[in-house]
């Protein structure tokens, strides 16, 4: 079962611009990852953010959560052709550290 | 440098066929997972494993058994392979300690079932 959808699905920008992703669920959760995956590749973790956090940064990653609004955002400032991959927003299912993976937003970074 | 390998990254089998893929990490990690991901469905959890010999059904278990005889080794297996298995078969560990929920990756491995 799917927890974590993210929007959009798709997003073509410029090199030097910002892309922001979007990521809904639908249960009470616990924290929330981000994870990026370069075409063909495994996946690597970027950041997590717990819910008693609202804002979490890592280099030029934003990482917001809303749990009011079963919501997070991830924003990566001035984007590089190397951003260019899916990503993919995690939340905590259970124990032994489970995870759900949403179906992915795909950046496009054109140089 | 962590690192999870996986046996194959290209793999072609016929219907029917039974179809072994294995995942190794060096982490010492206790969690081991099997995923497959398909275009438009994300990653879906088949298996899980949170210790030697344990194993745990995910949300898409059918079809698949998997097997863990030591730590570092988790091993997937399609016991009559079809071809709506054919996909990317991804695995990943994680630790037990503290409340890290980090997955460490491997690199995949792309099934074909003609």
């Amino acid at each position: 079962s799917q927890q974590g959808e993210e929007d959009p699905q798709a997003l073509s920008i410029q090199e030097g611009e910002n892309a922001t992703m979007n990521c809904s669920y639908k249960t009470s959760i616990n924290n929330l990852q981000w994870y990026r995956q370069n075409s063909g590749r495994g996946l690597v973790h970027l950041i997590l953010i717990r819910s008693n956090e609202r804002e979490k940064h890592s280099g030029r990653l934003r990482v917001t959560l809303d749990t009011s609004k079963k919501s997070s955002s991830l924003l990566i400032t001035a984007s590089r052709a190397a951003d260019t991959a899916s990503y993919f927003c995690a939340t905590d299912a259970g124990g032994y550290q489970k995870v759900t993976f949403g179906i992915g937003t795909k950046l496009q970074v054109i140089p | 440098d962590v690192k999870v390998t996986q046996s194959s990254r290209y793999l072609v089998k016929r219907t029917g066929e039974k179809v072994f893929l294995e995942c190794v990490q060096d982490m010492d990690h206790e969690n081991m997972f099997w995923y497959r991901q398909d275009p438009g469905l994300g990653l879906r959890l088949i298996y899980f494993s949170y210790d030697v010999k344990m194993k745990e059904k995910g949300d898409i278990p059918e079809g698949y058994s998997v097997s863990r005889e030591k730590k570092e080794r988790f091993s997937l297996i399609l016991e009559s392979a079809s071809t709506n298995q054919t996909s990317m078969y991804l695995c990943a560990s994680s630790s037990h300690t503290g409340s890290s929920y980090e997955q460490y990756f491997g690199p995949g491995t792309r099934l074909t079932v003609t």
